[in-house]
């Protein structure tokens, strides 16, 4: 099993870009999270999935921000313009419905937006 | 607001010696708390849990304790390992909803 795959590993660009993020989720696993790790909030949940439908998108800071699930292996958050604040890492991860403690990370996007 | 507080941001301990991880929650409905590990340039990896019915769970050197009249509840590593260096998240849930995250503490342990 390859994991939750995340790309691209590193993003770096200029505020009012548009910044795309991926992530393929675990096989089988039928609910996806969108986390934001910074050093002020530490892991902070932005949207979650289910059944590739959007269940909770209340995490999302600003409208500059949104989500697609367009199928069971596959999703993006978007962030269109960025701004030096969103520079963060990007955690997705996946689990079974009703187990959605037991969450499998990817390894994360670092953005920064200079 | 933080429901869940993680006030202590690093810890160094000695190898060989107990490693105490510390977590209060605020939010009482709470029913399942976890531990998740990060090493650098990985993504937080599933550690240790432990159900609102119990007060302490273990799984080799780790134990979570659960003092829910506190709304506390603390890892205790033992004995730590330079391997264990990494951050520490507390989690916590309410009936399968998303996990709700601390800020984390970074852990270093010395040989």
């Amino acid at each position: 099993d390859a994991g939750v795959i995340q790309s691209p590993r590193h993003e770096v660009t200029e505020m009012g870009q548009e910044v795309t993020l991926r992530c393929k989720p675990i096989s089988g696993h039928n609910s996806l999270f969108w986390y934001r790790q910074t050093m002020m909030r530490g892991l902070e949940l932005l949207i979650y999935f289910n059944n590739n439908v959007p269940i909770d998108d209340s995490g999302m800071p600003e409208d500059r921000f949104s989500a697609k699930m367009p199928n069971a292996s596959f999703s993006t958050l978007k962030i269109q313009p960025s701004e030096p604040r969103d520079s963060a890492v990007y955690f997705c991860a996946s689990s079974w419905t009703g187990a959605e403690e037991k969450l499998f990370f990817g390894s994360g996007t670092q953005l920064s937006v200079l | 607001d933080q429901q869940v507080k993680q006030n202590s941001p690093s810890l160094s301990v000695q190898e060989g010696r107990i490693s105490i991880l510390n977590c209060d929650y605020t939010n009482s409905m709470f029913d399942y708390f976890l531990w998740y590990k990060k090493y650098p340039a990985e993504g937080p990896t599933f550690l240790i849990s432990i159900s609102s019915i119990k007060d302490k769970n273990e799984d080799g050197r780790f134990t979570v304790f659960l003092n829910k009249s506190a709304k506390h509840l603390s890892l205790h590593i033992v004995p730590s390992q330079p391997g264990d260096s990494a951050v520490y998240f507390c989690a916590a849930s309410i009936s399968n909803t998303p996990l709700v995250f601390g800020k984390g503490t970074r852990l270093s342990v010395i040989a």
